[in-house]
């Protein structure tokens, strides 16, 4: 079974910061099925990356995600007001399951 | 205007069952593979099932197999989650998402479900 190890558990930042989140694997898979997504308290996740580094439809380009293997990291380049939410990796492949990493908090310093 | 609205949660005892709807709008239902997530309070994400294309095409989370049983009617644009024998700890925030080949790219707002005696 597939384990996704995010980190850190929260980061405390200040707007215009560079922020660095991780996601780690128990195994090896194809950058293909690493999909990132936003979540803010009351509501529903975002989808922000798929495919490690693509980014969704409206998502600004001070979002990068990058990796292979088993280490993915997601780069927000100067943080906004809005950027400060729960960031959750997940492993989309092409057959379930679908396993999401147990999320990072990024909370304004 | 893509959307799924999720309804039919509520409080519920252990042991009994429950069915959640949710109702797409903004594009073809029919194309479209459709999940269930499910977040416990304070807790992360957790994939439940998926439903494709061919409604026989089914896939379920190794904590709810045996339980939960995911439907679609494509004539009215809807998925269904029906949860049988509840337990406490599928207690959770129930979100529908549609699912592409590489994500989850659209999601309702959530429709919470409580199981306690």
């Amino acid at each position: 079974e597939l384990v996704l190890t995010q980190s850190p558990a929260t980061l405390s930042l200040s707007p215009g910061e560079r922020a660095t989140l991780s996601c780690r694997a128990s195994q090896s898979f194809s950058s293909r099925y690493l999909v990132w997504y936003l979540q803010k308290p009351g509501q529903a996740p975002r989808l922000l990356i798929y495919g490690t580094s693509t980014r969704a439809t409206g998502i600004p380009d001070r979002f990068t995600g990058s990796g292979s293997g088993t280490d993915f990291t997601l780069t927000i380049s100067r943080l906004e007001p809005e950027d400060f939410a729960v960031y959750y990796c997940q492993h989309y492949p092409g057959s379930p399951p679908y396993t999401f990493g147990q999320g990072t908090k990024l909370e304004i310093k | 205007q893509v959307q799924l609205v999720e309804s039919g949660g509520g409080v519920v005892q252990p042991g009994k069952s429950l069915t959640l709807s949710c109702e797409a709008s903004g594009f073809t239902f029919s194309n479209y593979g459709m999940h269930w997530v499910r977040q416990s309070p304070g807790k992360g994400l957790e994939w439940v099932a998926v439903i494709w294309y061919a409604e026989d095409n089914k896939s379920y989370a190794d904590s709810v197999k045996g339980r939960f049983t995911i439907s679609r009617d494509n004539s009215k644009n809807t998925l269904y989650l029906q949860m049988n024998t509840l337990r406490v700890e599928d207690t959770a925030v129930y979100f529908c998402s549609r699912g592409l080949l590489d994500s989850m790219d659209v999601w309702g707002q959530g429709t919470t479900v409580t199981v306690s005696s």
